[in-house]
């Protein structure tokens, strides 16, 4: 299974734009990309999922370049509410690959 | 359309005693998957099932933890002889079935296990 590594932390000023990125070098062919949102006391929500190039919804951007061995979720003009754990997965549902493994997280904290 | 069902949401026991953690997926998700999360730390990821099946337990400890999902009724992971290293907070995820690409998970609220 692919590995994944986020920094631990990030700090932002409310309204930046906040860019985190998750380093997966051995991902496999069969492998996407997704991220959750984790707030204190509650279970992780579904933020994005990509396979390659740029996916983009209502709540975020997801960037992956050709070689798929990273990728970086964006977060535009975020706001004190975003302050959170975010969390890069890779996987798929082939096979025995179907466990889809959480790493340690990014806390991102916004401030005024 | 309610979301994934999880009880109790908060759950004491003294040592030695058994746990019993339901889940109920959202309607028309097939897969499920239990995480244990401790304070401050990610979560680890526990067993998968699908209905009357269990499709990867890799994550679960070897001893006093169970888990099934029958044909009827919720998904349930059981602690036997619960001990103080059990106390987090246990969060179930179902998903539907899809034939390529990654499952997006729908999580619960998570049960918070409390062992004196």
């Amino acid at each position: 299974l692919a590995k994944t590594t986020q920094p631990i932390s990030m700090d932002s000023y409310e309204g930046q734009e906040v860019n985190i990125t998750c380093s997966h070098n051995n991902i496999a062919t069969n492998d996407y990309i997704t991220w959750y949102q984790q707030f204190p006391s509650q279970g992780p929500r579904f933020i994005i999922q990509g396979y390659k190039t740029k996916v983009t919804n209502e709540v975020a951007s997801l960037f992956i370049p050709a070689d798929r061995k990273s990728s970086t979720l964006s977060l535009p003009r975020v706001s004190l509410s975003d302050t959170a754990v975010y969390y890069c997965l890779v996987g798929s549902n082939t096979g025995t690959a179907s466990k889809l493994t959480f790493g340690t997280g990014t806390r991102l904290q916004v401030t005024l | 359309n309610a979301g994934v069902m999880q009880n109790p949401r908060h759950l004491v026991r003294r040592r030695g005693q058994e746990a019993r953690l339901r889940c109920s997926p959202m309607k028309g998700h097939s897969h499920v998957y239990w995480y244990r999360q401790l304070p401050e730390e990610g979560l680890k990821f526990m067993v998968y099932l699908q209905k009357e099946n269990i499709i990867d337990e890799s994550g679960m400890p070897k001893e006093r933890f169970s888990a099934e999902f029958p044909k009827e009724g919720p998904s349930i992971l059981r602690i036997q002889q619960v001990v103080r290293g059990d106390s987090a907070a246990y969060f179930c995820a179902s998903s539907p079935q899809r034939s390529s690409g990654a499952n997006v998970l729908t999580f619960g609220a998570g049960s918070r296990l409390t062992v004196l």
